[in-house]
């Protein structure tokens, strides 16, 4: 069965560093998520990317993060300048459009980011 | 702002109870509902629900949705030890130019023992 995947499992940074995080969203699908996850809280929603343009931010997706989707299959969160508030575990998502469908989104297994 | 707040926040249960868990909302531009199971990591989506009072139903879990009192409930027959996680419940605010994002209630963990 058709898998979100994201790699690494576990990312380690000093802050300040910038740290890229990455995804590869099942094939047949058009829209990709980014929800974080700080240890004990609830998922939070980050960002929506459709059609190669972010459609959707949330307040926490300030001007230090950005996403991409730099060829077909690959759509990556960047942080430029981490923060200890930043540690998280990351997921990504996606979902198949249009219409009803793209309701349902299906998450990759996560990126625990850790910010020393 | 949307809300989704679960009910309870924890259950421990013997293997073959049945299990009851609630989720209301709120939100502008109510699409859908969705219930997801989170083990160690990533939720798996189980249901999407949109219309009230329609169940769905997969094995032994069901789900419906009452869009007039804003809630849903999630029911789980015969637990086993595998059904222990933490079930999340986020809902889709379909208003304006969203596509699709998710609020997530903070999930209820439940505990089977044998």
């Amino acid at each position: 069965e058709p898998e979100v995947t994201q790699t690494p499992s576990h990312q380690v940074t000093q802050m300040g560093q910038e740290v890229i995080l990455r995804c590869v969203p099942i094939s047949n699908h058009l829209y990709f998520y980014w929800y974080r996850q700080i240890l004990g809280q609830k998922v939070e929603f980050l960002v929506s990317f459709y059609n190669n343009e972010i459609s959707e931010k949330s307040e926490i997706f300030d001007d230090q993060f950005s996403v991409e989707r730099p060829d077909g299959s690959n759509f990556t969160l960047k942080i430029r300048s981490t923060k200890l508030e930043d540690s998280a575990m990351y997921f990504c998502a996606s979902s198949e459009g249009p219409r009803d469908r793209y309701y349902e989104q299906y998450f990759g297994p996560g990126t625990r980011l850790t910010v020393t | 702002e949307d809300k989704v707040v679960q009910s309870p926040l924890s259950l421990v249960v013997h293997e073959g109870d049945t299990v009851t868990l609630n989720c209301s909302y709120e939100v502008t531009n109510f699409r859908s509902l969705l219930w997801y199971k989170q083990e160690k990591k990533a939720p798996t989506f189980l249901f999407m629900l949109t219309s009230s009072g329609i169940e769905k139903k997969s094995g032994r879990l069901s789900s419906i949705l009452d869009k007039k009192e804003l809630f849903s409930i999630l029911n789980i027959t015969a637990t086993q030890t595998g059904d222990s996680a933490v079930y999340l419940c986020a809902v889709v605010n379909a208003g304006g130019t969203s596509y699709g994002k998710l609020t997530f209630g903070q999930g209820t963990i439940l505990t089977v023992h044998p």
